[in-house]
């Protein structure tokens, strides 16, 4: 499709378990947002990144939380040892690099869930 | 650090009648740009709207409009003419160009019939 890509759109898991979601973001966007939303709450800034390094990672919680993005296009966030309060639904966005409209682009979110 | 604050967690309108949701934000920036998105169950935010700061002039979008005052740092959202479909949450965000995007806590809209 299109669209920015979120796999798995549902997960759960036991607590402490490791934990990764994948994002795909539109083809030839090089900048690429994770974002974390708890119910009822407006989304909070985890990482961005500009290609394949990170430009901006101070929104992870702690060391339990990575993202990677080896080539510049897929993502992946990486939750180890879960929390249960870590239960949320991640949503991942892209746009174009020389974008001047600063517009991001939204998956539908994979929603955690930490028993 | 810049904040953005929505005061109405929940509104709700009559159909065919015309709302108006409140955000007024924080910063120190003179280049910015503001966003409205609209989330519906599906979880996907969809754009509404936008404003670069360097133009006074009012961004409009079909039935959505702003009301940007600068200098009061506030940047409201209005939407006439109600549909059943502009039910959902309601968000109000800021950017720096090349930066994050903050949002704020959202509104949610129920549009009766």
């Amino acid at each position: 499709g299109a669209g920015v890509s979120q796999t798995p759109s549902n997960k759960v898991t036991e607590k402490g378990k490791y934990v990764e979601l994948r994002c795909d973001p539109i083809s030839g966007h090089t900048a690429l947002y994770w974002y974390r939303q708890s119910l009822g709450q407006g989304p909070e800034f985890l990482i961005y990144f500009q290609g394949t390094g990170a430009a901006d990672d101070s929104g992870l919680p702690n060391d339990r939380f990575f993202a990677v993005r080896p080539e510049g296009s897929v993502s992946t966030l990486k939750i180890q040892r879960t929390e249960r309060g870590d239960s949320a639904v991640y949503l991942c966005a892209s746009r174009p690099g020389g974008s001047i409209t600063g517009e991001l682009f939204f998956g539908e979110g994979s929603r955690l869930t930490v028993l | 650090a810049q904040t953005v604050t929505q005061s109405q967690p929940e509104m709700s309108v009559q159909e065919a009648e015309t709302v108006t949701l409140s955000c007024t934000y924080d910063t120190s920036e003179s280049n910015y740009y503001l966003f409205w998105y609209k989330q519906p169950p599906s979880r996907q935010m969809i754009l509404v709207i936008r404003q670069e700061a360097y133009k006074q002039q009012n961004a409009t979008e079909n039935r959505f409009s702003v009301n940007f005052q600068k200098a009061a740092k506030s940047f409201s959202l209005k939407i006439s003419d109600s549909q059943l479909g502009d039910t959902a949450m309601y968000f109000c965000a800021f950017m720096q160009p090349g930066g994050k995007l903050i949002f704020g806590q959202g509104t949610e809209l129920s549009v009766k019939p």
